[in-house]
């Protein structure tokens, strides 16, 4: 049963420490995304991957968050310095978009974070 | 994860009653829709989906309409369920000028809530 996995799956610093979430993608899959969900916001996206090459990132604020893909099996988001503003359920999801009919997404379990 | 909870609409049902889940998309151009659902402390999952040259797709107890003219999509749950309680999100898939195709465009969600 193929799926997306993410560590860790909670994480506590304190404001200011840097913070990497990992996201291991369904095996095959092309398509990496990073969300961010919070009781104000919804879900937003913050930056997605086709082929390990980012192509949008303009939901991630770019001076503290970065997201990289070193290989197919991992995606990360790193976010330097962190703020109490960044707490929140950062999903992970991956999908296959070869065929631009269908661009279903499987999510991960999410990393919660808060930053005291 | 945590489920959008200060704004989002509510459904409440009686277990075994039928539920009707509503959304509204924006792009009259989209051409593939999903249903996700999210239980409390985990990511979305993957409900169900239709192309926009179909107007009904069944699955088990779920049946997804879509009507293109006043460009709206319902998630009927046949039977309703316990387990059936979580937040519900529309999703179509992103446009040339909505970030582009691999991305999908998520609604607020709809929390269902069935009662005993």
């Amino acid at each position: 049963d193929a799926r997306v996995t993410q560590t860790p799956r909670h994480k506590v610093t304190e404001m200011g420490q840097e913070v990497t979430m990992r996201c291991q993608p369904i095996l095959g899959h092309n398509t990496v995304f990073w969300y961010r969900q919070t009781m104000m916001q919804g879900l937003e996206l913050l930056a997605y991957f086709r082929n390990r090459a980012p192509l949008d990132d303009s939901g991630m604020p770019k001076d503290r968050f970065s997201a990289e893909m070193p290989d197919a099996t991992l995606a990360t988001l790193k976010i330097q310095p962190s703020e109490p503003r960044d707490s929140a359920v950062y999903f992970c999801a991956s999908g296959y978009t070869g065929d631009r009919r269908r661009v279903q997404q499987f999510f991960g379990p999410g990393t919660r974070l808060t930053v005291l | 994860g945590e489920n959008v909870g200060l704004h989002l609409p509510t459904l409440s049902v009686q277990e075994g009653d039928n539920s009707i889940i509503n959304c509204a998309y924006s792009n009259s151009a989209s051409d593939y829709f999903i249903w996700y659902k999210q239980e409390s402390g985990k990511g979305p999952q993957f409900i169900i989906d239709i192309r926009s040259n179909m107007d009904k797709r069944q699955g088990q107890r779920v049946t997804v309409l879509l009507n293109k003219t006043v460009k709206h999509l319902s998630l009927q749950i046949a039977a309703t369920q316990p387990g059936d309680s979580a937040v519900y999100f529309c999703a179509e898939k992103g446009s040339l000028f909505s970030g582009g195709y691999n991305k999908l465009i998520f609604g607020a969600g709809t929390r269902l809530a069935v009662h005993p």
